[in-house]
C-alpha cells in the first residue's frame, strides 16, 4: 500500500494564479482531511470530508475548494492564490476518527509571491 | 472551543536521558487523544492513540497517558536517543465533524 500520497511536493505561484493539490489514498478509507502547518504553529484543518459526495468546511476554508468524486481522492483548488496561503499543505486520511489513527501525505511546500 | 497546548516549545537532552513530553486541553469531552511524531520536512506519523476511557498506551520505549478530569497528557520516552529528536505533537477527537485539534508541538533534540 502506498498510503496517502500528495502531488506535488513542492509549487510556486504568483498572486492571483489557480492550482489544484492532489491527494489520494489507497487504504478505502472514508474520512479525509487537508491540513496548512505554518511556521511553529499546529496544523489547522481546511476542509474535511467523511465519505465521497461530502464535504465540510474547517477552521480556515476561506480561499479555498475541494471535492470528494471518489473514495480515494480529495483533490484542494486554490483559487486567486495569496501570500498568505503560503504554507505546507497535508492531506491525512482514516478510516473513523473516534477509534483509528491518522494517516499523513508527505506534504506540499507552496510559495505565493 | 477546544484548545490544544504543548508546553515547552523546544527541549534539548542528552542521550540516554528519559523524558517526558506534555499536552494539554481545555475541554475533558475527548473521544481520544493522539501522539504524532513530525521529521523536518516530512508527514506526521501516529505513534499513540488513546480512548478516552483508557489512562495509558504503550509502544517500545514510548508510553503515553491520559487525564481527562484534568485535561493532561504525556508522552514518557525511556532511554532518549539522537534518533528520537522530532517535533512531536498531540490532537484530540472531541466528536465534532470528525476533526481533530492539534497542539503546536515539541521539537525535540536528542544530544549524542
Amino acid at each position: 500500500n502506498a498510503g496517502v500520497t500528495q502531488t506535488p511536493k513542492f509549487r510556486i505561484l504568483k498572486i492571483g494564479q489557480s492550482m489544484t493539490l492532489q491527494c489520494t489514498q489507497d487504504m478505502n478509507h472514508n474520512y479525509m482531511y487537508w491540513y496548512r502547518q505554518d511556521p511553529g504553529m499546529g496544523l489547522k484543518l481546511i476542509y474535511y470530508s467523511v465519505g465521497a459526495g461530502i464535504t465540510d468546511k474547517g477552521e480556515v476554508p476561506n480561499g479555498y475548494n475541494v471535492s470528494r468524486s471518489t473514495t480515494e481522492d480529495f483533490p484542494l483548488r486554490l483559487e486567486l492564490a495569496a501570500p498568505s496561503q503560503t504554507s505546507v499543505y497535508f492531506c491525512a486520511s482514516n478510516p473513523s476518527p473516534s477509534n483509528e489513527k491518522l494517516f499523513f501525505g508527505s506534504g506540499t511546500q507552496l510559495s505565493v509571491l | 472551543k477546544q484548545e490544544v497546548t504543548q508546553i515547552p516549545a523546544a527541549l534539548s537532552v542528552p542521550e540516554g536521558e528519559n523524558l517526558v513530553l506534555n499536552c494539554s486541553f481545555t475541554d475533558s469531552a475527548i473521544y481520544n487523544l493522539q501522539w504524532f511524531r513530525q521529521d523536518p520536512g516530512k508527514g506526521l506519523t501516529s505513534l499513540l492513540l488513546i480512548q478516552s476511557s483508557q489512562r495509558e498506551q504503550t509502544s517500545g520505549r514510548l508510553n503515553a497517558s491520559l487525564d481527562k478530569s484534568s485535561g493532561r497528557s504525556t508522552l514518557y520516552i525511556a532511554a532518549s536517543q539522537p534518533g528520537d529528536s522530532a517535533t512531536y505533537l498531540c490532537a484530540v477527537f472531541d466528536g465534532m465533524g470528525g476533526k481533530l485539534i492539534f497542539g503546536q508541538g515539541t521539537e525535540l533534540s536528542v544530544k549524542p
